[in-house]
């Protein structure tokens, strides 16, 4: 069975510091990496995706990718409180048309 | 303005009742997806499309069923054999080919069964 990990919080940090957020993997076939935003009551919205290993910034947002610890990251840099949301890795795998997500992490700023 | 719209946002029915959640995308996007989302869970798949008059069952397909007759248009009913249908339902569309396979939700149909 493929799985995505995430730790579900809350991980709750100040207003204007670094939030980082994990996720793990158990497929090594594994070749696309997404990062969705979810506010209460609302659908997944995609912030970032990643494809290779390294680091992606894209504003505030950065991801890295590690396909051989099988690991992927967000850092939410100058965290502010309206990033208060869960936050779902998601995983597509090789030659697949299927998504595996994990089941959030619960992301609270603090003013 | 592009995007995948749902409709309804809110939807109640009797138990017992069959319902059909719409789900309509202008992305251009060859596959489209059901999830369902239970509060405090993940997204779970229902059923999927990567072409149109085809499609495949995910994880969770029993108590459901779709069509796709058209590449803009992936309905899924909820049938009165699916045991717990009250949920958060999430249509979502991707490119199949070339090097982007990002993945995008519309805004979502609650439904509650009573």
């Amino acid at each position: 069975q493929k799985e995505v990990e995430q730790n579900s919080g809350p991980l709750s940090v100040p207003e204007g510091a670094i939030a980082s957020l994990n996720c793990t993997y158990s497929d090594r076939g594994s070749q696309s990496f997404f990062w969705y935003r979810q506010y209460s009551g609302k659908s997944p919205e995609l912030i970032m995706s990643i494809y290779s290993n390294g680091d992606k910034e894209d504003g505030r947002f950065t991801a890295q990718l590690n396909k051989a610890s099988q690991y992927v990251s967000l850092l939410i840099r100058d965290s502010q409180p309206s990033d208060s949301a869960t936050y779902l890795c998601a995983v597509r795998s090789s030659g697949t048309y299927k998504y595996i997500f994990g089941t959030g992490t619960r992301l609270k700023v603090l003013a | 303005d592009g995007g995948i719209t749902q409709s309804p946002k809110y939807l109640f029915r009797k138990e017992g009742q069959n319902v059909t959640l719409s789900c309509e995308q202008n992305l251009n996007h060859d596959a489209m997806y059901w999830y369902r989302q239970d509060p405090g869970q993940g997204l779970r798949l229902i059923y999927y499309s990567q072409i149109v008059n085809d499609f495949q069952k995910g994880d969770i397909a029993e108590g459901y069923s779709v069509s796709r007759e058209k590449k803009e248009s992936f309905p899924l009913t909820v049938t009165s054999a699916q045991k717990n249908p009250t949920a958060f339902y999430l249509c979502a569309s991707s490119i199949s080919t070339g090097a982007n396979y990002e993945q995008y939700f519309g805004p979502g149909t609650r439904l509650t069964v009573t």
